[in-house]
């Protein structure tokens, strides 16, 4: 399995503001992803991350508002910019490991106020 | 347009009952289903997957079972436990390992 740490585990921002999250693996991967869950809700794909190449995002979510690097194998940040109170939700990153099992952070808990 | 749909979105079982949460999906492009079971302030984690060319899998208390005609599957929980209570929520994709396309959850509660 992957073991898979994100930081910060939670955060309180203020509208206006940017808030860079990070997730770290244990192992290389190739395929990094990104969701967001809003609380009780379930989980929408924002992005992919492959090394060496750009995040491919999905629909209703943009480079500007959401800028992801993913500077090696084991590491990857995902930005929300300019936050909004609509922000405010669980942002989770996930990984392909052995078997092409998706394995999922706990996540960063994030209110905008 | 939501993929994959999940119903019910809560449940509540006495301990040792049946627990079955239904997905339906759209897109027949879709190849791999799996389940994800998450606790609360964690992140989901794999329960049981199936691909469409098998109508049924078994692991231990959980069983998917898979209707390719009808674009359906279904998790069902044997002798369920308080120990099972948790947010359900079945899954899609293009293949394993590829973007997942989520149902959206079902809440179980195992009453002892």
């Amino acid at each position: 399995s992957a073991v898979i740490s994100q930081k910060p585990s939670r955060d309180i921002c203020q509208r206006g503001t940017s808030l860079t999250i990070q997730c770290q693996v244990d192992s290389q991967v190739t395929m990094m992803f990104w969701y967001r869950q809003q609380p009780g809700q379930s989980l929408t794909l924002i992005a992919t991350a492959n090394q060496g190449s750009e995040a491919t995002y999905e629909s209703g979510f943009v480079i500007d508002k959401f800028p992801i690097s993913r500077p090696n194998l084991t590491f990857s940040t995902l930005t929300v910019s300019n936050m909004s109170p609509e922000d405010s939700s669980i942002y989770l990153c996930s990984v392909r490991g052995q078997k092409n099992i998706q394995y999922f952070g706990a996540g960063t808990r994030l209110s905008v106020l | 347009q939501q993929q994959v749909k999940q119903s019910p979105q809560s449940l509540i079982v006495q301990k040792g009952g049946i627990s079955i949460i239904n997905c339906a999906y759209e897109n027949t492009a879709f190849d791999y289903f799996p389940w994800y079971q998450q606790f609360p302030g964690k992140g989901p984690a794999l329960l049981i997957a199936i691909r469409p060319d098998v109508s049924e899998k078994k692991e231990g208390r959980f069983t998917i079972s898979f209707n390719k005609s009808a674009k359906q599957f279904s998790l069902h929980i044997m002798d369920s436990q308080p120990g099972d209570s948790a947010t359900y929520f079945c899954a899609a994709s293009k293949a394993a390992g590829n973007k997942l396309t989520f149902g959206g959850g079902t809440r179980v509660l195992v009453k002892p």
